[in-house]
């Protein structure tokens, strides 16, 4: 079974930069897997940040940005503001129909 | 504008079958993938299942293959989620969510969320 493992959370200062990290219990993310991260503040839907690794979502703003880093996907946000204080998911495509979601960041902006 | 109105939660004794439905407008229905998310109370989200544009494929989770089933109806713009033998780890808020494009590609990247219906299996 596979696993796709997220920082459990993680704290910022507003203004300061932060990478989120989402990675596989065995093996390596790459490109392959399409990494799309999400973004979701209490009682409202997801929101897409960023899909295919790098691709920004319509009408999200630039401080936000996806990548391989190493062996995982990764998110940052440049520019902390204090409405960035949500949880952020990322999920990884599997191949064959298959798709499965990390656990999730809880962020916190102070 | 691009409307996805789930509904037909509610709560249900374990063992019992429930059929959710998500409304689509505002878009070609019938040339996107659709998805199915869910998230327990106080958890993460989990995808579900994912139908091709016109039905022919369909992909679930371990969690809910074989006790699922995803459909939908291209004339009535409308997915369906079947969900029979209910437990108490099914117990979620159900998202439908449309891809972002009609590539036919099956990786889970959305542009539309639904609002979400709650099931609750408890006896």
């Amino acid at each position: 079974q596979t696993v796709v493992t997220q920082e459990p959370s993680f704290s910022v200062s507003p203004g300061g930069t932060i990478t989120l990290t989402c990675g596989l219990s065995s093996g390596s993310v790459s490109t392959s897997y399409y990494p799309t991260w999400y973004q979701q503040t209490p009682g409202q839907a997801p929101r897409t940040l960023i899909y295919s690794t790098n691709t920004r979502s319509s009408g999200v703003p630039d401080r936000f940005s996806g990548s391989i880093l190493g062996n995982k996907a990764a998110l940052t946000i440049t520019g902390a503001q204090a409405d960035d204080e949500s949880d952020y998911y990322c999920v990884l495509y599997m191949g064959g129909g298959i798709s499965v979601f990390g656990g999730g960041t809880k962020l916190t902006v102070l | 504008q691009v409307q996805l109105v789930d509904s037909g939660g509610g709560v249900v004794q374990p063992g019992r079958s429930l059929r959710l439905s998500c409304a689509a407008s505002g878009f070609t229905f019938s040339n996107y993938g659709m998805h199915w998310v869910r998230q327990a109370p106080g958890k993460g989200l989990e995808w579900v299942a994912v139908i091709s544009y016109d039905g022919s494929n369909k992909y679930y989770a371990d969690s809910v293959k074989g006790r699922f089933t995803i459909s939908r109806d291209n004339f009535k713009n409308t997915l369906y989620l079947q969900m029979n033998s209910l437990t108490a780890e099914d117990t979620a808020v159900y998202y439908c969510a449309k891809r972002f494009d009609d590539s036919g590609s099956y990786y889970p990247a959305f542009d539309f969320w639904g609002q979400g219906t709650l099931v609750t299996v408890s006896s």
